[in-house]
């Protein structure tokens, strides 16, 4: 059974830093993955896709990795600001294009200005 | 487009009571999913539809749960009778099959039973 560990559970950093979420899983069988922001109160709005055959994307300050062979994917955001503070879950697509996708239980970040 | 769109945005209901979740995913998806979320236990899959058709059910916690989509642009969840317990944020996403297979959420309805 396919399970989605993302570590740590929160993370605290003042504005500027540099930082790293963590997103692990046990099927490296996976279609893709996929990172998503949720703000309180809100529903998730995807951040970014990455696709099986690729190991990275990016987005603005965002940079999402992949390794399949080790079962991880890593968040980087650069120069955070207050207005990162969210949660961030990852989730994975099994099963080809048909799948359904597993969530891990996020990270939830707090930027201090 | 509008996006996902869900109704009620927030429900509050007595225990026994009947509830109805609705929502119209985003024009032209093939795929229609319902989670839950509790601080608890996360984002939990319901069910999910492939062109109208159940694939996946078993998350239904129990026959008190229902899902159905009669068109490609509604589905329902209902929850008959309802239960403390089941207080949480439902959330209804659509995809499609081809392409990249990008997940797209609704705002989720928040349901607290009394």
């Amino acid at each position: 059974k396919q399970e989605v560990t993302q570590i740590p559970a929160a993370l605290s950093v003042p504005e500027g830093e540099n930082l790293v979420l963590n997103c692990s899983f046990t099927d490296s069988a996976i279609y893709n993955l996929q990172w998503f922001r949720q703000d309180p109160g809100k529903g998730l709005t995807s951040l970014l896709l990455i696709q099986s055959s690729q190991r990275e994307q990016t987005s603005g300050r965002l940079n999402a990795s992949l390794d399949k062979s080790s079962g991880r994917s890593t968040l980087y955001i650069a120069a955070s600001q207050p207005g990162d503070s969210a949660t961030y879950l990852c989730a994975v697509i099994l099963g080809g294009s048909q799948g359904n996708l597993i969530f891990g239980k996020g990270t939830k970040l707090s930027v201090k200005p | 487009d509008a996006g996902v769109i869900q109704s009620p945005r927030h429900e509050v209901t007595e225990m026994g009571q009947e509830v109805t979740l609705r929502c119209k995913p985003i024009s032209g998806h093939d795929y229609l999913f319902w989670y839950r979320q509790t601080m608890m236990r996360g984002l939990e899959l319901l069910i999910y539809f492939n062109n109208n058709v159940p694939i996946d059910d078993s998350g239904m916690p129990e026959d008190r749960f229902s899902a159905k989509m009669p068109n490609a642009s509604f589905s329902t969840l209902k929850i008959q009778p309802s239960e403390p317990r089941d207080s949480a944020v439902y959330f209804c996403a659509s995809r499609r099959q081809v392409d990249t297979g990008e997940l797209f959420f609704g705002e989720g309805s928040r349901l607290t039973v009394l």
